[in-house]
């Protein structure tokens, strides 16, 4: 069973440039959660969709988007790019109960 | 809100040695608590977790952890610790039975191991 995958591995982006970074959850699962980790701030939850519904959401500003589809893949889009946007962004998925939450490799972002 | 605290920013063992990594959580009502992995770059593995039942539960490659409820802990353990233990460890708790929170963990801050040969 493949696990959650993440694209691109690497990104480059320089200052007002906007982002779009894609994951693909573990087969079955139906939530899909984003987070973003930096030296400074650590692990912080970004947010989460399931089936195609956004059901939480942490304190980021509304620069930082996402969105699921039907088939339970997630984008999330960053607009107006920021130094301090450089970070890994990790995607985990689940079965959107009580289950163990999976997190994939990250996408690592630097803003340039 | 929920939080949790890793206390050891950083921590060095000899190889052989045994290792504990304490984690303390404030959550409402009751956790549920993981333990995760991460090497540098990588993303996060799981080594175990809590949901209910046993509260001593054990994980992948050795180690296990003891959720005490009147502590608000749940230190992650390894009697042997191997080289390729060397990592990033981080706790982390999710929102128990009756949350609406699932998919979203809060994380500590993590534990450096360092392993000297």
């Amino acid at each position: 069973k493949a696990g959650v995958t993440q694209t691109p591995r690497y990104l480059i982006k320089t200052r007002g440039q906007q982002v779009t970074l894609s994951c693909s959850p573990i087969s079955g699962h139906r939530s899909v959660s984003w987070y973003q980790q930096t030296p400074g701030q650590g692990l912080q939850f970004l947010f989460e969709y399931f089936s195609e519904t956004q059901r939480n959401k942490g304190n980021f500003p509304g620069r930082f988007s996402g969105r699921q589809f039907s088939n339970s893949r997630s984008e999330m889009n960053v607009s107006t790019l920021e130094l301090g946007d450089s970070a890994l962004y990790l995607c985990a998925s689940s079965l959107g109960g009580t289950g163990t939450i999976f997190f994939g490799s990250g996408t690592q972002l630097s803003v340039l | 809100a929920q939080s949790v605290t890793q206390p050891d920013i950083h921590i060095t063992v000899s190889e052989g040695a045994s290792l504990e990594l304490r984690c303390n959580y404030s959550y409402g009502a009751t956790p549920y608590l993981f333990w995760y992995v991460q090497s540098p770059g990588q993303g996060l593995q799981l080594l175990l977790k809590y949901f209910s039942g046993d509260t001593l539960v054990q994980g992948i490659k050795g180690f296990e952890a003891e959720f005490k409820r009147s502590q608000s802990s749940f230190n992650l353990r390894k009697p042997s610790v191997h080289w390729s233990d060397a990592a990033e460890y981080f706790c982390a708790v999710g929102a128990g039975a009756g949350g609406t929170s699932y998919g979203k963990l809060t994380f500590g801050q993590g534990t450096i191991l360092t392993v000297h040969p």
